[in-house]
């Protein structure tokens, strides 16, 4: 149980071109969903906290405006990189908390990532 | 705002050592924390989690354990095999996840 997709799995893009990453929760529900950017051999670092029915809410230095992130339903979130520029290539990932409280307190189940490359 | 830290960043070891990587953090109030392993341009596999008020979780040949009043958690891998190469994230769980900056470790045949 407890699995987390994200889609699609990579993808190449042009300069000024809008990307969009699906984050889903398979077989639970998920109130919350997190974003996370990753640059090569570093860390993961949170970008935004994705709420079912209402607004995300972003960390510092984050551009909301350029990262847009709809969580519509309990399964289901979306961040969408707009006019993408060679400096947000990275690799994306996701995460979900059950919202039942299946698993530990506070556990995040994570997808397996979205690499963006921006050409 | 918590801090991570992981201590050594790199690690090399000969194939069948035991070895012990460790993760520090700053702030004691977490609901939790877990190991994670990540291969290259891979996502996330989570090794072990340990709740707050745990002090230890074993599986296989790993073991992690927690002293969450000295901020301090360390994952103990046994006999270390090639297949064990990767990098290694700690993160702990407050009011959000906060992930460490990671070890690699690589294992020599």
């Amino acid at each position: 149980g407890a699995v987390v997709s994200q889609h699609p799995s990579w993808v190449i893009c042009k300069s000024g071109t809008s990307v969009k990453i699906e984050c889903r929760s398979l077989d639970f529900q998920a109130t919350t969903m997190f974003w996370y950017r990753q640059f090569p051999k570093q860390s993961l670092m949170l970008m935004a906290t994705s709420n079912e029915g209402s607004k995300a809410t972003y960390e510092q230095g984050v551009e909301k405006d350029k990262f847009l992130i709809n969580h519509a339903s309990l399964t289901l979130s979306t961040l969408t990189v707009t006019s993408a520029h060679p400096e947000d290539s990275s690799f994306y990932i996701c995460s979900a908390r059950d919202r039942s409280g299946g698993g530990a307190y506070n556990e995040q189940f994570f997808g397996p990532g979205t690499r963006l490359t921006v050409l | 705002k918590q801090e991570v830290t992981q201590i050594p960043a790199a690690l090399s070891v000969p194939e069948g050592e035991n070895l012990v990587l460790n993760c520090s953090f700053t702030d004691s109030a977490i609901y939790n924390l877990q190991w994670f392993r990540q291969d290259p341009g891979k996502g996330l596999t989570s090794l072990l989690l340990i709740q707050s008020s745990q002090r230890e979780q074993t599986s296989g040949r790993l073991n992690a354990s927690l002293d969450k009043s000295s901020g301090r958690s360390t994952l103990y891998i046994a006999a270390s095999q090639p297949g064990d190469s990767a990098t290694y994230l700690c993160a702990v769980s407050g009011n959000q996840f906060y992930f460490g900056t990671g070890t690699s470790l690589t294992v020599i045949p």
